[in-house]
């Protein structure tokens, strides 16, 4: 139990669907991120919020669409996505962005598997 | 982009036996971290290393970092069955960001 909880664990979806990720982190952060894992790649940084603010989109597409209403929650809103998308979407939250650098660590939830027919 | 690269891609070894990984990275770094990640699981944080730290252990991990060669390995001894998990290094080069490579898959036979 790292103290950030992912729902749903397993989704699949038509490329027509419209369907949310949830992350939920119980840890008093004020830093979350969304990954991308896909077999055998490396983990692919998608968004960062710090302070609900989004300091970072990685070249994301926008069928790919973050929500962060507080420091506590982060979506990932999902539509017409394409079956190359499917993958392990990971959340991850820390202390705030500058302390990644000063003490490194992210919590990570375990994932929710999506698979986009 | 991808920073830290593992080497190898995947390492089977016997019960009891050590297991040995390493990461490369391009770019000077402030800290470098590893995480281990069980089979369809989230990641989990081992091991932070900073940049002027040549050694670490924690438990039965042991991290080298060589700043001069931009390389690091970890060491798990005594290995056990619940040490089968892919392992990632993460380095944060760009301000907060960190960047990870593609992971090790450790198997470790009964």
């Amino acid at each position: 139990e790292t103290g950030v909880t992912q729902t749903p664990r397993h989704l699949v979806m038509g490329m027509t669907n419209k369907k949310s990720l949830k992350c939920e982190q119980h840890l008093g952060h004020n830093a979350m991120y969304w990954y991308k894992q896909s077999a055998k790649k490396p983990l692919e940084l998608m968004f960062v919020y710090n302070f609900k603010e989004q300091t970072e989109n990685n070249s994301v597409p926008s069928r790919f669409s973050p929500e962060c209403p507080n420091s506590s929650h982060l979506f990932l809103h999902l539509h017409t996505l394409q079956p190359e998308d499917s993958a392990l979407y990971l959340c991850a939250s820390s202390h705030g962005t500058s302390a990644v650098r000063n003490t490194g660590e992210l919590f990570f939830g375990e994932g929710s598997r999506l698979t986009v027919l | 982009s991808q920073q830290g690269e593992e080497d190898p891609q995947a390492l089977s070894i016997q019960e009891g036996e050590n297991a040995t990984m390493n990461c490369s990275y391009k770019t000077s770094i402030n800290n470098l971290q590893w995480y281990r990640q069980n089979s369809g699981r989230g990641l989990v944080h081992l091991i932070l290393i900073r940049s002027n730290e040549r050694e670490k252990h924690s438990g039965r991990l042991r991290v080298t970092l060589d700043t001069s060669k931009k390389s690091s390995s970890l060491l798990i001894t005594a290995s056990r069955a619940a040490d089968t998990a892919s392992y990632f290094c993460a380095t944060d080069a760009r301000d907060y960001k960190l960047s990870f490579g593609a992971g090790t898959t450790v198997t470790v036979r009964a």
